[in-house]
């Protein structure tokens, strides 16, 4: 199973960018990069995913490099309602376990 | 609307008893999870079921069981064997790599 590290907190001021970063070095050839955000209380809600390169959508980029051994999400231009958890997950959860959840950041957004 | 239900909201237990939780989807997926998320943690996988009449257990399955006799539903029971039930609890189900997750139950015991 791909493990992953993420840094456990990060602060950051609106209207930055915010980048995190998941280190997952025995990721597997048919494995997926996703990443969730979580709010106190309720369910982890999908961000973003991606294989390889650069995935872009209307909320986030996702960069992961050639050796696809971490990838990092980008937030541009943050808000205070974007201060949440945000797990980085590895794997392909079409096979059940054969996938991890990152422990997780917690992003605090600061006026 | 599509999309994944738990109930109840909140869950208060005495020591000793069996709970169920409930967990519906109607979005045709396969696969279904539930895990657990303690404060403060990440979430730890405690069953999960690929298809119908057929369910895995995860990291932390001591203390809980499952069924899955419909595609739609994915019913988690914690028993009275498991230690250390109060927790938030979270099921989702999954397309390819996407999982979708419920609103949660957060379960007490008094």
């Amino acid at each position: 199973l791909a493990k992953t590290t993420q840094p456990i907190s990060m602060d950051s001021y609106e209207g930055q960018e915010v980048n995190i970063t998941c280190s997952h070095n025995n990721i597997a050839t048919n494995d997926y990069i996703t990443w969730y955000q979580q709010f106190p209380s309720q369910g982890p809600r999908f961000i973003i995913q991606g294989y390889k390169t650069k995935v872009t959508n209307e909320v986030a980029s996702l960069f992961i490099p050639a050796d696809r051994k971490s990838s990092t999400l980008s937030l541009p231009r943050v808000s205070l309602s974007d201060t949440a958890v945000y797990y980085c997950l590895v794997g392909d959860s079409n096979y059940g376990q054969n996938f991890v959840f990152g422990p997780g950041t917690r992003l605090s957004v600061l006026p | 609307d599509g999309g994944i239900t738990q109930s109840p909201k909140y869950l208060f237990r005495k020591e000793g008893q069996n709970v169920t939780l409930s967990c519906e989807q109607n979005l045709n997926h396969d696969a279904m999870y539930w895990y657990r998320q303690d404060p403060g943690q990440g979430l730890r996988l405690i069953y999960y079921s690929q298809i119908v009449n057929d369910f895995q257990k995860g990291d932390i399955a001591e203390g809980y069981s499952v069924s899955r006799e419909k595609k739609e539903s994915f019913p988690l029971t914690v028993t009275s064997a498991q230690k250390n039930p109060t927790a938030f609890y979270l099921c989702a189900s999954s397309l390819r790599e996407e999982q979708f997750f419920g609103p949660g139950t957060r379960l007490t015991v008094l």
